[in-house]
Parts: C-alpha cells; sequence; structure tokens
C-alpha cells in the first residue's frame, strides 16, 4: 500500500540557517504530495502542495518539488526563522482513492536565536 | 470564517470507561476525518465520511471504537471500554477538495 518515509527528527538548527526535511513515497500512480505543519499548541495546517510531477508547492519561505523519479518531496527553506519551530509532516493522498491519506511521522523543528 | 472545532480539548477518564469525542467541521464540507496520534508517532487514520456514502471504517482498530456523522454535519467518535493503550491525541480533519482542514484535536488520557 501507499507509504510516507520522513527524516527523524528532531532537528535543531540557529536562525538563518538552511533548512532540509527529507521525504520519499511508496504509491501507485501519481498521487498528490503534503507538507503539513503543526505550531505549538495549534492543529496542523497545510504549508504546501503539489499535485504532479515536476510541480513545485511555496508557501512562507518553503519549498518542495514533487520528483517522481526519486520519489521525493523533501521540504527546503534558505534561512529559517524562530517562528518556524514546529513540528513538520509530509502526507500523501492516493490516485485512486480520495481517503487515501498517508502521514509520515512527522518532525520537530527548533530554530534557536 | 470558523474553522474545524473538536470537545473536549482534553478528557480524562478510567480505564473501561466509554468516552465521545465531537467534531465540529467547516460548514459545507463534504469529507470529514477522524485520526490518532500517538506520542512521537504520525497521524493514524481512523475513518472516513464522504457525503451520503457510507463511511470508510478500515482504520478503526477494534470494535470499540466507532464513528457517525449527523446530517452531514457534526461528527462523534465512541470509544467503549476505554484502554490505556487508547491514550492519545484525537484529530478531525474535514475539506471540500484535496486539502484537510483539521480541528485542534482531543488529548485523551486514560488512567
Amino acid at each position: 500500500g501507499n507509504s510516507v518515509t520522513q527524516m527523524e527528527g528532531p532537528v535543531t538548527l540557529s536562525e538563518e540557517a538552511f533548512l532540509t526535511i527529507n521525504c520519499t513515497y511508496t504509491a501507485t500512480g501519481y498521487p498528490s504530495l503534503f507538507w503539513y505543519v503543526q505550531y505549538p499548541g495549534e492543529g496542523l495546517q497545510l504549508l504546501l502542495k503539489a499535485t504532479k510531477a515536476d510541480d513545485k508547492g511555496s508557501n512562507k519561505g518553503f519549498e518542495a518539488t514533487y520528483r517522481k523519479e526519486t520519489t521525493s518531496f523533501h521540504l527546503e527553506k534558505g534561512s529559517v526563522q524562530v517562528s518556524d519551530s514546529a513540528v513538520y509532516f509530509c502526507a500523501l493522498r492516493g490516485m485512486y482513492n480520495n481517503n487515501d491519506m498517508r502521514f509520515g511521522a512527522g518532525t520537530r523543528l527548533t530554530v534557536k536565536p | 470564517g470558523a474553522g474545524v472545532s473538536q470537545s473536549p480539548s482534553n478528557k480524562v477518564t478510567e480505564k473501561g470507561k466509554d468516552v465521545e469525542l465531537r467534531c465540529d467541521p467547516i460548514s459545507g464540507h463534504t469529507a470529514l476525518y477522524w485520526y490518532r496520534q500517538s506520542l512521537g508517532q504520525g497521524l493514524e487514520f481512523l475513518i472516513y465520511f464522504q457525503g451520503n456514502s457510507a463511511p470508510d471504517k478500515s482504520g478503526l482498530p477494534s470494535d470499540r471504537f466507532s464513528a457517525e456523522r449527523t446530517g452531514g454535519s457534526v461528527s462523534t467518535l465512541t470509544i467503549q471500554r476505554t484502554q490505556q493503550e487508547d491514550s492519545a491525541v484525537y484529530l478531525c480533519a474535514s475539506s471540500l477538495a484535496d486539502t484537510q482542514y483539521f480541528g485542534p484535536g482531543t488529548r485523551l488520557t486514560v488512567l
């Protein structure tokens, strides 16, 4: 079945450092790919998404490119801020089943000033 | 506009008791999902409602878990005879298309 494997955390960075959180997936066909973020004390919210190969999702300085050839959707940000401290979840939605949503285990990011 | 709301925000119960968790989705969203988030784990799919179709219950871990959605809106997740391993954060999400909007969750602690 479909699955998502996400870089284990926690990740601790200094402000303005470069961030990469790796995500790879296993799925049939062409799933839609997502990154969700959970800030402390808040619910999960969509950060960005990509629905077809080579699409780049971007939001709040974060980017992720849908790579079919490597089955990856790595999250990147060039310069992190303290306010980016949160848990990040990679997710996919199956191509053939609208409710087939799979989430990774989450990666906790802490950014220190 | 109003987002997805869940109640209660926290629930502490004794082993063997029944609990009900409530989810109010975003108005007009036809799809509703329940997930469980255990400490250090990802989101575990529990059940999915789509419009008037029969729900997808394939993620429910045992027959102690059940859920209903009345009038295509509010949903209640019921856990009977709670066990300590049921302790987790229970998340509800609703969607109209492919983006899910999550509620803040209910933290369930079974003593």
